[in-house]
């Protein structure tokens, strides 16, 4: 099946810094989704992106699907930006495959 | 709120018991999903549903039950579970077309403790 890395596994910021969050996928998707899972475990859909790029707020990404990667861009982080962020790619009309996440913490 | 609701949202059970996790979402979507989310690994899907009939099974163990009597409920029934069952378990529903699967959107998860 097809295989979904995410990078960096961790990452610690300063309120108020920016970061890059990256998901690289092993074939061709029909479907990219990014999530925010919250403390409580709450899946929050950020961006559906195939292909293209997207802004939401502080929150953009971009997904090159020849190049088989997403980038996941949050400026001026805050402290509730701190949660699990996830990439699932979809090779067929609805399977979702998940990465393994980027844990993000934010501290004031 | 994601239109998506799970009940309960946490449950302890011992490994004789049988009980029921139930999932309803309020967005007229036509599929619906169950996933099991277990510590330090990636979301693994268990079930989808596509107008009521299930599509797949992702080779779960058969102490899972599942069932959508409507396009809009889904349970998953539990018996005879086992210690590395405990999860959180997440229902998600999005809406399939001729143009393929869109967004999924999740429900809360029921965290599940079986001693």
């Amino acid at each position: 099946g097809i295989q979904v890395e995410q990078s960096p596994p961790d990452l610690i910021l300063q309120e108020g810094a920016n970061s890059t969050l990256r998901c690289n996928f092993s074939d061709s998707v029909n479907n990219l989704q990014w999530f925010h899972q919250n403390p409580w475990g709450q899946l929050i859909n950020l961006f559906y992106i195939p292909s293209g790029t997207k802004q939401n707020g502080r929150l953009s990404a971009t997904t090159v699907a020849t190049e088989r990667y997403s980038l996941l861009y949050i400026s001026s982080s805050q402290t509730t930006d701190s949660g699990v962020y996830f990439c699932a790619v979809g090779e067929s009309n609805y399977k979702l495959t998940f990465g393994k996440g980027t844990l993000l913490t934010v501290n004031p | 709120e994601t239109g998506v609701t799970q009940t309960p949202r946490h449950l302890v059970m011992g490994m004789t018991n049988k009980k029921s996790l139930k999932c309803e979402q309020h967005l007229g979507h036509n599929a619906m999903y169950w996933y099991k989310q277990s510590a330090k690994k990636p979301l693994e899907l268990m079930f989808v549903y596509n107008f009521k009939e299930q599509t797949e099974n992702n080779s779960v163990p058969s102490r899972f039950s599942p069932e959508c009597p409507n396009s809009s409920h889904l349970f998953l029934h539990l018996h005879t579970l086992q210690p590395e069952d405990s999860a959180l378990y997440l229902c998600a529903s999005s809406q399939l077309t001729s143009g393929g699967a869109k967004t999924q959107y999740f429900g809360p998860g029921t965290r599940l403790l079986v001693l």
